[in-house]
């Protein structure tokens, strides 16, 4: 059975912390995502990475970075974490290739910074 | 750009009915469509993904169907229970980019 799996279901931290947030596959996917999501504005796209050291800026990088050193882990970086970046996270993955592209999600990281 | 709409957003029936949810796309250039669907505080979960190739996918009492041509496809989720009170998106795959398109979803609930 496929999985992705993210380090925390919830989690709180203090305005200008520095914040982790890990995401694992187990599929042997290329590309990997992180997502923000927040009621009234839907999904909307961090980062996105298609390889190991590759990443591309989404929608919303500002305040954000990633790294992915290794094919089955992409993390999430809150440089200084600010209260308009407590949000609902989410990561995905997806094989690249055969024209599928079909994504599985994680179970997301509640995230509320105070 | 792609754009992706669902209507209705919200979404209230009783139980036992049939029930249709839509998802329009404006560039029908598309290589798939996944539907995916979403219980309060959790991850999404894939229910159906139909490639550009393809008409339709079943899976249990839910049926997807996608017409290109007209930029649409429908969720189609028979004798509706209780449990399948979530919010349901659609994404659209496109322009030779791995990055999907999302509707905002469409709110669920199934009353008894």
């Amino acid at each position: 059975d496929v999985k992705v799996t993210q380090s925390s279901r919830y989690l709180v931290k203090r305005t200008g912390e520095k914040v982790f947030l890990e995401c694992v596959q187990d599929m042997d996917h290329e590309n990997m995502f992180w997502y923000r999501q927040d009621p009234g504005l839907g999904l909307r796209l961090i980062y996105f990475s298609y390889d190991v050291k590759m990443k591309e800026k989404g929608d919303i990088p500002e305040g954000y970075s990633v790294s992915r050193e290794k094919k089955e882990r992409f993390s999430l970086i809150l440089e200084s974490a600010s209260t308009n970046q407590t949000s609902m996270y989410l990561c995905a993955s997806s094989h690249r290739g055969g024209w599928s592209y079909e994504q599985y999600f994680g179970p997301g990281t509640r995230l509320t910074v105070t | 750009k792609q754009e992706v709409t669902q209507i209705p957003a919200a979404l209230s029936v009783p139980e036992g009915e049939n029930l249709v949810l839509n998802c329009s796309f404006t560039d029908s250039a598309i290589y798939n469509l996944q539907w995916f669907r979403q219980d309060p505080g959790k991850g999404l979960t894939s229910l159906l993904l139909i490639q550009s190739s393809q008409r339709e996918q079943t899976s249990g009492r839910l049926n997807a169907s996608l017409d290109k041509s007209s930029g649409r496809s429908t969720l189609y989720i028979a004798a509706s229970q209780p449990g399948d009170s979530a919010t349901y998106l659609c994404a659209v795959g496109s322009g030779g980019s791995y990055i999907p398109t999302f509707g905002r979803g469409t709110s669920l609930i199934v009353h008894p």
